[in-house]
């Protein structure tokens, strides 16, 4: 079993809201991404996880907060977002060195 | 820099024929490539892998192929189907670490009856 969930599938969210994505995975690995990918463009890296331990931030505005409450679960807070930041968020996680991704929620801000 | 490069955009194959879908990547400490396919507001799914240490990996209809030396992989699809149609991303990696994938940009694979 390779599932990673992701919910909500979809979000609209105005500037001034506070929401929060969510990803969860029951396979043990212990390494979990946040990627962000606009359309026809390939995903990038936002934020990297391992043994909940947050390793990689790839310089992504404050407005975006993970949250890696245990080995299983991920969250991305979103806070006073921009239009720029509508796209899919993909969630990842990594078994040795192969990652695994959710189906996305596909972001609009308004 | 782009690290990752997928120069054909897309790619128009005829069903039952052989897809040949390329990838080269310019950073020589990748040592681990994956090729994801995926479907518009979909997440991108796994289809095979290979690390630097093989030339070659095989799983049903997919094969990748490495060339180290001249840093350049390809994924083969034999025989094609309707199905294949769909965005296929090359990915590579340094192994060992957390670190993300740096994925090409994709190339758009169209698979005609």
């Amino acid at each position: 079993d390779t599932e990673v969930t992701q919910t909500p599938k979809h979000l609209v969210m105005g500037m001034t809201n506070k929401k929060s994505l969510k990803c969860e995975q029951h396979m043990g690995h212990r390494a979990m991404y946040w990627y962000k990918q606009k359309a026809k463009k390939p995903p990038e890296l936002m934020f990297v996880y391992s043994y909940e331990k947050l390793s990689i931030n790839e310089s992504v505005p404050s407005r975006f907060s993970p949250e890696c409450p245990n080995s299983s679960l991920l969250n991305l807070h979103l806070h006073a977002l921009q239009p720029e930041d509508s796209a899919l968020y993909l969630c990842a996680s990594s078994h040795i060195d192969t990652q695994y991704f959710g189906p996305g929620t596909r972001l609009t801000v308004l | 820099d782009q690290q990752v490069k997928q120069n054909s955009p897309s790619l128009s194959v005829q069903e039952g024929r052989i897809s040949i879908l390329n990838c080269d990547y310019t950073n020589s400490m990748f040592d681990y490539f994956l090729w994801y396919k995926k479907y518009p507001a979909e997440g991108p799914t796994f289809l095979i892998s290979i690390s630097s240490i093989k030339d070659k990996n095989e799983d049903g209809r997919f094969t990748v192929f490495l060339n180290k030396s001249a840093k350049h992989l390809s994924l083969h699809i034999v025989p094609s189907q309707p199905g294949d149609s769909a965005v296929y991303f090359c990915a590579a990696q340094i192994r060992g670490g957390a670190d993300g994938l740096t994925f090409g940009k994709g190339t758009h694979l169209i698979i005609q009856p």
